[in-house]
This record gives C-alpha cells, structure tokens and sequence, in this order.
C-alpha cells in the first residue's frame, strides 16, 4: 500500500523566513494534494500537481512534484503569522476512484 | 494497531437505507473529523468534535448526522441515501483544534459509500 512521509513533523520559523515541507511517498504518485489546516478550520485546499516537474504558486507558496512524482515540496517564502498551521499532503495512489492517502501533517508556528 | 480505524470499508447499499460508518481512535485524541471526498478527490470537511462537542458543521443535507459517544468515538449516519451520496469518508483525529496546541492529524483509511 502507499504510504506517506512527511518532514519535518513539527517547524517553528521566525517571520520573514523562508521554509520547505516535504513529502515523500514510497510509490509513484498519480497526483498529490496539499491542504493546510487552520486552527477550528478543516483541511483548506492548496494545491494539486499532477505531472512529474510540476509546479505550482499560490501567493507565497510554491509547491514542486519532482520528475519521478515520488517526492513533493511545498516551500513558504517570507512565512508570516497567516501561514501556520497544520500542512497535509495527500495522494491519488492510481488515478482511478481511488481513495487518498495521507502524510501525517507538519506543524507549522511562525513567531512574530 | 490502526490508530484510526473506520468501519466498514465499502459499503454498497440501495437508495432510501439507512446506514452509518464508525470510527474509533485509540491516540486519546480530543479532536475528530469527517471528511467527503468529492469526485475530484478533493477533501471537504462535514463535521468536527472537539471533546464530544460539535465545534464544526459545514452545510451539508441534514439527512447526515454524526454521533459522539465518547471521544474516541465519532459515528456518521446518513438517512434516506441517495445516490449523490457516493463518495469516500474520511474520519480523522487530532490531540487539539489542529493549530492550537495539538499536533498533526491521523486519517483513518476511508469508507467507500456506493449507493445503487
């Protein structure tokens, strides 16, 4: 089955700094998902990649899926306050109606 | 041990039954979730815990209802199944409101709802 790994589990970052999650997954991905969870929110929705090489802004984020769609990295420039939370990646194992799979979240704290 | 474990897995019932999906977490968590995922495999939060008290409901029909007996326990019954109502559940559980004081989040593997 797939599984997937994320790094760091827990990062505190001052304002200002730049900062990488990562996520790895022991098969190739179809697609990987990334969402933020927001203190009494549930999971927000970031971003998808789908093709090896991919990547993708929003804002501040950027978020890569390298060419063997095996590992993905969602980097946070100039992070703010606004940026922490809970990130979660999530994987299409197959494509088809397959459920997801997830990493176990990274804990993000930016301190002013 | 599944640290979050829902049953069943798949479940195929016909339009107008009444079914619920379980879920158990064994972490001592204070926070559990249920999830949709939609058709595009995007996850849309239903309903949220936090110590046997709803602290999040999105608008979905009313036909869905979560149960907590306790806080290791977050059920979803749905009433009156139609077929939109295919999809996959998610049950998820955090020690706090994620963000808050708690860590990360643990999903259980899924339900998958068909109804014919």
């Amino acid at each position: 089955s797939q599984e997937l790994e994320q790094s760091p589990q827990s990062l505190i970052v001052q304002e200002g700094k730049n900062l990488t999650i990562n996520c790895t997954s022991s098969k190739t991905l179809y697609g990987l998902y990334w969402y933020k969870q927001k203190y009494g929110e549930g999971l927000i929705f970031l971003m998808m990649l789908q093709k090896g090489g991919e990547e993708k802004s929003h804002e501040k984020i950027t978020a890569k899926l390298d060419e063997k769609k095996q590992q993905s990295s969602l980097h946070i420039t100039a992070s703010q306050p606004s940026h922490a939370g809970i990130y979660l990646c999530g994987a299409d194992p197959q494509g088809g109606s397959e459920k997801l799979v997830f990493g176990k979240g990274t804990k993000l704290t930016v301190n002013p | 041990d599944t640290a979050v474990s829902q049953t069943p897995k798949y479940l195929v019932t016909q339009m107008g039954n009444d079914k619920s999906i379980k879920c158990e977490q064994n972490l001592g968590h204070d926070t559990m979730y249920w999830y949709k995922q939609d058709s595009k495999k995007f996850l849309k939060i239903m309903f949220s815990y936090n110590n046997k008290e709803l602290i999040i409901n999105e608008t979905v029909p009313n036909r869905f209802s979560p149960k907590s007996p306790d806080k290791a326990h977050l059920n979803l019954h749905i009433n009156s199944l139609e077929l939109g109502d295919s999809a996959v559940y998610f049950c998820a559980s955090s020690q706090d409101v994620a963000g808050g004081s708690g860590n990360t989040i643990y999903f259980g593997e899924g339900s998958w709802l068909t109804v014919v």
